[in-house]
This record gives C-alpha cells, sequence and structure tokens, in this order.
C-alpha cells in the first residue's frame, strides 16, 4: 500500500462547525488531491497541490480550502460545515506525468448534520 | 474537459461468468486510461491502466483494450470469482488539475456462488 494516511476516519458534526480533514503520506510525491465520493457522482475533484504551498481548485472547490505547508501533508477545510458536505473524502498522491496513477487513502467518512 | 460515461449497473453475475463493463471517453489530445476497483470500506486501488492507442492493461485476469478509433476503454474478465464484488471506476487524465484524474460514477459487480 501507499503511506496515506487520513484522519479522522469518521466524523460527526454539525451543521455551521469548522471541520478539518488531514492526509499524510511517506512516499513524498510532489502531487497530492482531494476528491469527495457521493452516489451518483463518482469522485469528483475538490482541490489539488502540486507542490509546498502550491494549490488549485479542482471541479467542485466552493465551501472548501486547502494547505500545503509540508510536503507530507495536505488538509482540506470546510469553514462553515454544511449538509451538502456530507461525504466520502478521499486523499491521493501521485508522482508527475500523464501515465502516473493515482494512490488513494482509505477515506474519511463525514456526516454533517 | 475530458470526461467519462461507463455503464452504471448494478451488474450481477453468477461466479465463472464472462464480465463486460464498458467505457467509454471524450478527450482532447492523447490521454492515459485507468480502471480502479473499490472494495467496501476502501479507498480506490489500480486495477490497470494504458497510455496509448491500442495498449493493452492486464492485471489479475482484467483487462481493456484503449480504442480511439471508438473511444471506448472496457474491462473484461473471462471467470468472475465471488472476491471480484466490488466497484469499478473508469478514468482518464485531466488536461489542466496537475494529474489528476477525471473518473466515471462507477460499476457495481456483485458476483454469486
Amino acid at each position: 500500500d501507499a503511506g496515506i494516511t487520513q484522519s479522522p476516519r469518521h466524523k460527526v458534526t454539525e451543521t455551521g462547525t469548522p471541520v478539518t480533514l488531514r492526509c499524510h503520506q511517506t512516499e513524498n510525491h510532489r502531487y497530492m488531491y482531494w476528491y469527495r465520493q457521493d452516489p451518483g457522482h463518482g469522485l469528483r475533484l475538490i482541490h489539488y497541490s502540486y507542490g509546498v504551498k502550491d494549490t488549485d481548485k479542482g471541479e467542485v472547490s466552493d465551501g472548501y480550502s486547502v494547505s500545503r505547508s509540508k510536503t507530507e501533508d495536505f488538509l482540506l477545510t470546510l469553514e462553515s460545515a454544511t449538509s451538502s458536505q456530507t461525504s466520502v473524502y478521499f486523499c491521493a498522491i501521485s508522482g508527475t506525468g500523464n501515465n502516473s496513477p493515482l494512490h488513494f487513502g482509505n477515506g474519511t467518512r463525514l456526516t454533517v448534520t | 474537459g475530458n470526461s467519462v460515461t461507463q455503464m452504471e449497473g448494478p451488474v450481477t453475475l453468477s461466479e465463472e461468468a464472462f464480465l463486460t463493463i464498458n467505457c467509454t471517453y471524450t478527450a482532447t489530445g492523447y490521454p492515459s486510461l485507468f480502471w480502479y476497483v473499490q472494495y467496501p470500506g476502501e479507498g480506490l486501488q489500480l486495477l490497470l491502466k494504458a497510455t496509448k492507442a491500442d495498449d493493452k492493461g492486464s492485471n489479475k485476469g482484467f483487462e481493456a483494450t484503449y480504442r480511439k478509433e471508438t473511444t471506448s476503454f472496457h474491462l473484461e474478465k473471462g471467470s468472475v470469482q465471488v472476491s471480484d464484488s466490488a466497484v469499478y471506476f473508469c478514468a482518464l487524465s485531466e488536461t489542466n488539475s496537475g494529474y489528476a484524474l477525471n473518473f466515471g460514477k462507477g460499476t457495481s459487480l456483485l458476483v454469486t456462488p
């Protein structure tokens, strides 16, 4: 298994509260990604990072922010959680090049009540 | 941007049956194509990939051929097992989000004894 750890694995929070999800890698890969998985939508890209302090938006970035202060850590923050952000969140890492596959963590199941 | 369409299922097969999961894509340029598998409660795992037209990816008895003329990358297996029950995702490399992948919505496969 690629060395990717997501924390927490499960979280229940209330609407309007801030939430931070953490992704930690031990592979020293440059690229890191956050996806969300929802029934009927597959996986959709939220944000990605191409280096320390270098991040950019994906397809569904509204309501989310990210930070990457170290190569190994990529944080996803919901500033004010809403019920529509109830989902399973996956972190992934990759090397460079279009041939490089993504390697995924085991996900964080977030429920916003 | 690039997009992927795959049959949504669920697909139910008896053990030792032949499996086909259809995947077609729309893309500019020459993307790489991937199949991922997700077992319950886990992240996505790379199953196979193909990086150019007419390439055949294969792994664990599964195979898929990159068909540029039909823009397809159908997944096949000659004899499925109960342990193949999972959700299968077709994906292709994006052109403007680092090396992110664009995923289809997933096809659920259930193999019965």
